[in-house]
Protein backbone atom coordinates (compact mmCIF):
# COMPACT_ATOMS: atom_id res chain seq x y z
CA UNK A 1 0.00 0.00 0.00
CA UNK A 2 1.53 3.49 -0.74
CA UNK A 3 -1.01 5.84 0.81
CA UNK A 4 -0.42 8.13 3.81
CA UNK A 5 0.53 6.05 7.11
CA UNK A 6 0.40 7.26 10.28
CA UNK A 7 1.37 5.54 13.71
CA UNK A 8 0.26 4.87 16.18
CA UNK A 9 -3.41 4.71 15.20
CA UNK A 10 -4.55 5.57 19.12
CA UNK A 11 -2.94 6.83 21.96
CA UNK A 12 -3.94 7.13 25.65
CA UNK A 13 -2.13 9.56 27.72
CA UNK A 14 -2.38 11.53 31.14
CA UNK A 15 -2.73 15.22 31.07
CA UNK A 16 0.92 16.62 31.16
CA UNK A 17 2.63 13.58 29.19
CA UNK A 18 4.73 14.40 25.96
CA UNK A 19 2.99 12.41 23.05
CA UNK A 20 4.38 12.01 18.86
CA UNK A 21 2.83 10.98 16.32
CA UNK A 22 4.56 10.19 12.54
CA UNK A 23 3.49 10.44 9.48
CA UNK A 24 4.72 8.83 6.55
CA UNK A 25 3.39 10.60 3.47
CA UNK A 26 3.34 9.54 -0.20
CA UNK A 27 6.73 9.08 -1.56
CA UNK A 28 6.82 11.04 -4.06
CA UNK A 29 4.92 13.34 -2.76
CA UNK A 30 7.13 17.23 -1.13
CA UNK A 31 4.02 18.60 0.85
CA UNK A 32 2.80 17.46 4.05
CA UNK A 33 0.40 18.88 5.78
CA UNK A 34 -0.98 18.36 9.71
CA UNK A 35 -4.50 19.03 10.54
CA UNK A 36 -7.02 18.37 13.53
CA UNK A 37 -10.31 16.86 13.81
CA UNK A 38 -12.39 17.05 17.02
CA UNK A 39 -15.88 15.54 17.55
CA UNK A 40 -18.09 17.08 15.27
CA UNK A 41 -16.15 19.22 13.42
CA UNK A 42 -13.87 19.33 10.59
CA UNK A 43 -10.39 19.22 10.28
CA UNK A 44 -8.70 21.98 10.68
CA UNK A 45 -5.14 23.01 9.95
CA UNK A 46 -2.38 23.02 11.73
CA UNK A 47 0.57 23.51 9.50
CA UNK A 48 2.45 22.82 6.25
CA UNK A 49 5.96 21.41 4.89
CA UNK A 50 6.90 21.38 1.49
CA UNK A 51 10.38 19.47 1.45
CA UNK A 52 11.98 19.70 5.24
CA UNK A 53 10.61 23.51 5.48
CA UNK A 54 7.69 24.37 7.25
CA UNK A 55 6.16 27.05 5.40
CA UNK A 56 2.28 27.70 7.35
CA UNK A 57 1.77 27.38 10.71
CA UNK A 58 -1.58 27.86 12.45
CA UNK A 59 -2.72 29.90 15.25
CA UNK A 60 -4.42 27.01 16.60
CA UNK A 61 -0.21 25.64 17.06
CA UNK A 62 0.36 26.92 20.31
CA UNK A 63 4.06 26.68 21.93
CA UNK A 64 2.89 23.30 22.91
CA UNK A 65 2.93 21.68 19.56
CA UNK A 66 6.04 21.10 17.26
CA UNK A 67 6.45 19.51 13.98
CA UNK A 68 9.58 18.31 12.20
CA UNK A 69 10.13 16.93 8.80
CA UNK A 70 13.95 16.47 8.89
CA UNK A 71 14.92 15.17 5.56
CA UNK A 72 11.59 16.00 3.91
CA UNK A 73 10.10 12.45 4.11
CA UNK A 74 8.07 11.32 7.14
CA UNK A 75 6.92 14.15 9.62
CA UNK A 76 6.83 13.92 13.34
CA UNK A 77 4.28 15.72 15.51
CA UNK A 78 5.04 16.74 19.49
CA UNK A 79 2.68 17.56 21.64
CA UNK A 80 4.24 18.92 25.44
CA UNK A 81 2.55 18.95 28.70
CA UNK A 82 -0.81 17.30 26.67
CA UNK A 83 -4.04 18.99 28.34
CA UNK A 84 -7.22 17.55 28.12
CA UNK A 85 -8.17 19.87 25.26
CA UNK A 86 -5.51 18.17 22.77
CA UNK A 87 -7.78 14.96 22.73
CA UNK A 88 -8.79 14.49 18.90
CA UNK A 89 -7.70 12.71 15.57
CA UNK A 90 -4.77 14.23 14.04
CA UNK A 91 -4.70 13.62 10.46
CA UNK A 92 -2.20 14.09 8.12
CA UNK A 93 -2.04 14.31 4.17
CA UNK A 94 0.84 14.74 2.00
CA UNK A 95 0.21 16.16 -1.66
CA UNK A 96 2.62 16.16 -5.14
CA UNK A 97 5.13 18.62 -6.21
CA UNK A 98 3.87 21.38 -8.10
CA UNK A 99 0.13 21.25 -7.16
CA UNK A 100 -1.99 23.24 -9.81
CA UNK A 101 -1.06 25.97 -12.46
CA UNK A 102 -1.93 28.77 -9.65
CA UNK A 103 0.58 27.26 -7.49
CA UNK A 104 -2.26 26.76 -5.03
CA UNK A 105 -2.91 23.33 -3.63
CA UNK A 106 -4.35 20.33 -5.40
CA UNK A 107 -6.11 16.95 -4.12
CA UNK A 108 -4.82 16.23 -0.54
CA UNK A 109 -4.12 12.17 0.45
CA UNK A 110 -5.20 11.99 3.84
CA UNK A 111 -3.93 9.12 6.40
CA UNK A 112 -6.24 7.21 8.53
CA UNK A 113 -5.32 9.65 11.54
CA UNK A 114 -4.30 9.41 14.91
CA UNK A 115 -6.78 9.88 17.83
CA UNK A 116 -5.04 11.30 21.21
CA UNK A 117 -6.96 11.05 24.39
CA UNK A 118 -5.95 12.93 27.05
CA UNK A 119 -7.27 11.92 30.39
CA UNK B 1 -10.20 34.75 2.95
CA UNK B 2 -12.20 31.35 2.26
CA UNK B 3 -14.85 29.12 4.65
CA UNK B 4 -17.24 26.72 3.22
CA UNK B 5 -21.24 26.46 5.14
CA UNK B 6 -22.41 23.19 4.92
CA UNK B 7 -26.03 23.03 5.67
CA UNK B 8 -27.66 20.29 7.44
CA UNK B 9 -25.30 18.41 9.52
CA UNK B 10 -27.64 15.30 9.41
CA UNK B 11 -29.09 14.01 6.17
CA UNK B 12 -31.37 11.05 6.04
CA UNK B 13 -32.60 9.36 2.86
CA UNK B 14 -34.17 6.55 1.91
CA UNK B 15 -32.04 3.44 -0.19
CA UNK B 16 -33.03 4.45 -3.69
CA UNK B 17 -33.55 8.11 -3.33
CA UNK B 18 -31.34 11.17 -4.13
CA UNK B 19 -28.99 12.40 -1.96
CA UNK B 20 -28.37 16.28 -1.70
CA UNK B 21 -25.59 17.63 0.36
CA UNK B 22 -25.33 21.37 0.44
CA UNK B 23 -22.08 23.00 0.95
CA UNK B 24 -21.50 27.21 -0.08
CA UNK B 25 -18.19 28.71 -0.15
CA UNK B 26 -16.37 32.23 0.00
CA UNK B 27 -13.36 32.69 -1.34
CA UNK B 28 -11.85 36.38 -2.31
CA UNK B 29 -10.41 34.66 -4.93
CA UNK B 30 -11.60 31.73 -7.71
CA UNK B 31 -11.98 28.98 -6.04
CA UNK B 32 -10.88 25.52 -6.08
CA UNK B 33 -13.56 23.43 -4.20
CA UNK B 34 -13.53 19.31 -3.27
CA UNK B 35 -15.40 16.83 -1.93
CA UNK B 36 -14.38 14.38 0.66
CA UNK B 37 -15.63 11.27 2.36
CA UNK B 38 -15.09 9.67 5.91
CA UNK B 39 -15.91 6.66 7.33
CA UNK B 40 -15.80 5.89 11.02
CA UNK B 41 -12.37 5.71 12.37
CA UNK B 42 -10.37 6.46 8.99
CA UNK B 43 -9.35 9.22 7.12
CA UNK B 44 -10.93 11.67 4.64
CA UNK B 45 -10.89 9.94 0.92
CA UNK B 46 -11.51 12.47 -2.34
CA UNK B 47 -14.68 12.27 -3.97
CA UNK B 48 -14.40 14.81 -6.32
CA UNK B 49 -12.82 18.30 -7.32
CA UNK B 50 -13.32 21.46 -8.95
CA UNK B 51 -10.92 23.61 -10.20
CA UNK B 52 -11.98 25.89 -12.57
CA UNK B 53 -12.08 23.56 -15.94
CA UNK B 54 -16.00 22.29 -16.42
CA UNK B 55 -18.41 23.13 -13.88
CA UNK B 56 -20.71 19.91 -13.22
CA UNK B 57 -17.73 17.35 -12.12
CA UNK B 58 -18.38 13.72 -11.07
CA UNK B 59 -16.33 11.92 -8.83
CA UNK B 60 -16.02 8.07 -7.84
CA UNK B 61 -19.24 6.09 -6.99
CA UNK B 62 -21.51 7.51 -8.94
CA UNK B 63 -21.34 10.94 -6.89
CA UNK B 64 -21.49 14.26 -8.98
CA UNK B 65 -21.43 18.36 -8.00
CA UNK B 66 -22.01 21.19 -9.85
CA UNK B 67 -20.27 24.52 -9.48
CA UNK B 68 -22.75 27.53 -9.30
CA UNK B 69 -20.50 30.94 -8.96
CA UNK B 70 -24.10 33.37 -8.87
CA UNK B 71 -24.86 31.16 -5.86
CA UNK B 72 -21.59 30.24 -4.37
CA UNK B 73 -22.80 26.72 -4.11
CA UNK B 74 -21.01 23.08 -5.16
CA UNK B 75 -23.77 20.72 -3.93
CA UNK B 76 -22.70 17.29 -3.72
CA UNK B 77 -25.69 14.66 -5.52
CA UNK B 78 -26.00 11.33 -6.24
CA UNK B 79 -29.23 10.11 -8.08
CA UNK B 80 -29.70 6.74 -6.16
CA UNK B 81 -28.36 6.07 -2.22
CA UNK B 82 -27.08 2.45 -1.50
CA UNK B 83 -26.18 1.79 2.23
CA UNK B 84 -22.23 2.10 1.66
CA UNK B 85 -22.99 6.08 1.06
CA UNK B 86 -23.57 6.58 4.83
CA UNK B 87 -20.54 8.43 6.48
CA UNK B 88 -19.59 11.81 7.21
CA UNK B 89 -18.89 14.42 3.79
CA UNK B 90 -16.95 17.04 4.06
CA UNK B 91 -16.54 20.37 1.43
CA UNK B 92 -13.31 22.11 1.43
CA UNK B 93 -12.20 25.10 0.07
CA UNK B 94 -8.79 25.90 -1.54
CA UNK B 95 -7.84 29.61 -1.14
CA UNK B 96 -4.57 31.71 -1.54
CA UNK B 97 -2.40 29.66 0.74
CA UNK B 98 -1.81 25.92 0.62
CA UNK B 99 -4.56 24.97 3.34
CA UNK B 100 -7.91 23.20 3.15
CA UNK B 101 -10.62 25.11 4.67
CA UNK B 102 -12.88 22.60 5.38
CA UNK B 103 -16.76 22.86 6.76
CA UNK B 104 -18.11 20.99 9.75
CA UNK B 105 -19.70 18.01 7.31
CA UNK B 106 -22.78 16.58 6.93
CA UNK B 107 -23.60 13.06 7.96
CA UNK B 108 -25.60 11.01 5.75
CA UNK B 109 -27.97 8.10 7.08
CA UNK B 110 -29.51 5.65 4.51
CA UNK B 111 -32.50 4.09 5.85
CA UNK B 112 -33.25 0.36 3.81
Amino acid sequence: DTGVSQNPRHKITKRGQNVTFRCDPISEHNRLYWYRQTLGQGPEFLTYFQNEAQLEKSRLLSDRFSAERPKGSFSTLEIQRTEQGDSAMYLCASSPQGGLASGRSDTQYFGPGTRLTVL
Amino acid sequence: AQSVTQLGSHVSVSEGALVLLRCNYSSSVPPYLFWYVQYPNQGLQLLLKYTSAATLVKGINGFEAEFKKSETSFHLTKPSAHMSDAAEYFCAVSGTGNQFYFGTGTSLTVIP
